[in-house]
């Protein structure tokens, strides 16, 4: 009865490489949300997936960073030529169903924390 | 657009009451949440209220609800040192929200 989970937990880059986040949702989760967490910051929204469709994207920066949630396989979050100010952790959250008209519940992960030396 | 705000940091004494503090700007919310994140992990859905309530309780935890002036709170009774953690009030936004919108979190220090 695994939850969501995520890998790397831990991923050190360098300036201008790339780096791969990979979230797979509990299993019956269709929905996949991405969160980011800047040190001594709250979770800032960043998209929402479904299987092989963005629904909302608002929350992610306009270059370098994109989202896909395949029809088979986990969802990855990918950001090219990194920068120091992209180090946070990176957290993966699935539901079953959109969240709006219910209670909403998230099932986190436990989280990728990016390192950019 | 919405806003959510909490104080960062909360120290207390073991065996004291915990009470953590949120606002927030949207009205048309329909439910609020208090999520836990302990160190170097992810965050636990603690519990949630709707927005027609003003009070929710649940063993050692009581939610109360001011919908007038955007007010959350969540106390913690007899609060133990397993309770230190990371506490974030959430909302979703308007009727059509298809994700959560967090607060900055509260660091709470149980003090044994």
């Amino acid at each position: 009865n695994a939850g969501v989970m995520q890998n790397p937990r831990h991923l050190v880059r360098r300036r201008g490489q790339e780096a791969r986040l990979r979230c797979s949702p509990m299993k019956g989760h269709s929905h996949v949300y991405w969160y980011r967490q800047l040190p001594e910051e709250g979770l800032k929204f960043m998209v929402y997936l479904q299987k092989e469709n963005i629904i909302d994207e608002s929350g992610m920066p306009k270059e370098r960073f994109s989202a896909e949630f395949p029809k088979e396989g986990p969802s990855i979050l990918r950001i090219q030529q990194v920068v120091r100010g992209d180090s946070a952790a990176y957290f993966c959250a699935s539901s079953p169903r959109r969240t709006s008209g219910n209670t909403g519940e998230l099932f986190f992960g436990e989280g990728s924390r990016l390192t950019v030396l | 657009g919405e806003d959510v705000e909490q104080s960062l940091f909360l120290s207390v004494r073991e065996g004291d009451s915990s009470v953590i503090n949120c606002t927030y700007t949207d009205s048309s919310s329909t439910y609020l949440y208090w999520y836990k994140q302990e160190p170097g992990a992810g965050l636990q859905l603690l519990t949630y209220i709707f927005s027609n309530m003003d009070m929710k309780q649940d063993q050692r935890l009581t939610v109360l609800l001011n919908k007038k002036d955007k007010h959350l709170s969540l106390r913690i009774a007899d609060t133990q040192t397993g309770d230190s953690a990371i506490y974030f009030c959430a909302e979703t936004q308007g009727t059509g929200a298809n994700n959560l919108f967090f607060g900055t979190g509260t660091r709470l220090t149980v003090i044994p």
